[in-house]
């Protein structure tokens, strides 16, 4: 069955640092989202991503952030200089199409936990 | 802004039934879908409502009424394998897409 991946599966950073969080979409999925959970809390919306370019973002998704999809299969994260509170497990998910009527759930890579010191 | 609540944690006996009500307040309502989360895990997809009415997924079933702003997550013939976080998550109509999250529900099943 076909999943999303996700590199590393845990990062440690120290505070100011840029990191990049790396993630392969399912391979026939046009939508690419970025989601956070700290932990003990909820998940959270970051960021997503529609024919090479962000279709919507969150307010935790400021300056220090920015997506991109260098390739026709990564998709990846950025954190330009590393906060303490950015640490965190990053979750990937990718969807096949919009969702209207229809499901087109989003499926949620493994994760990369990051820590930032 | 969204406004997702569910209880924070449940617990129920190998076997039993357990429901997991989930209320939301939103705007450009477009679907609402149940994942379950193990500890350390990615979230996976269990269920989705859109229209009003039941939804029956084998063990798994999910309810949705719209006017009211509800809908529960049944669980039936509880396995030890069930013990999770079961989250609820609403789809906006807006172009992106996202999902936002109610803060999850934590069923331990005991023996």
């Amino acid at each position: 069955e076909p999943e999303v991946t996700q590199t590393p599966s845990h990062q440690v950073t120290q505070m100011g640092q840029e990191v990049i969080l790396r993630c392969v979409p399912i391979s026939n999925h046009l939508y690419f989202y970025w989601y956070r959970q700290i932990l003990g809390q909820k998940v959270e919306f970051l960021v997503s991503f529609y024919n090479n370019e962000i279709s919507e973002k969150s307010e935790i998704f400021d300056d220090q952030f920015s997506v991109e999809r260098p390739d026709g299969s990564n998709f990846t994260l950025k954190i330009r200089s590393t906060k303490l509170e950015d640490s965190a497990m990053y979750f990937c998910a990718s969807s096949e199409r919009l969702g209207t009527s229809d499901i087109y759930e989003q499926y949620f890579g493994p994760g990369t936990r990051l820590t930032v010191t | 802004g969204q406004n997702i609540d569910q209880p924070t944690e449940m617990t129920a006996t190998e076997g039993a039934i357990v429901q997991i009500n989930c209320t939301y307040q939103t705007s450009g309502f477009n679907g609402l879908f149940w994942y379950q989360q193990h500890a350390g895990e990615a979230p996976t997809f269990l269920s989705y409502n859109v229209l009003d009415g039941l939804e029956e997924k084998g063990r798994f079933s999910s309810f949705l009424s719209r006017s009211k702003g509800y809908s529960y997550l049944l669980l039936k013939e509880l396995q030890m394998k069930d013990s999770a976080s079961y989250l609820c998550a609403v789809r906006e109509g807006a172009a992106g897409n996202k999902l936002t999250f109610g803060g999850g529900t934590r069923v331990l099943v005991k023996p």
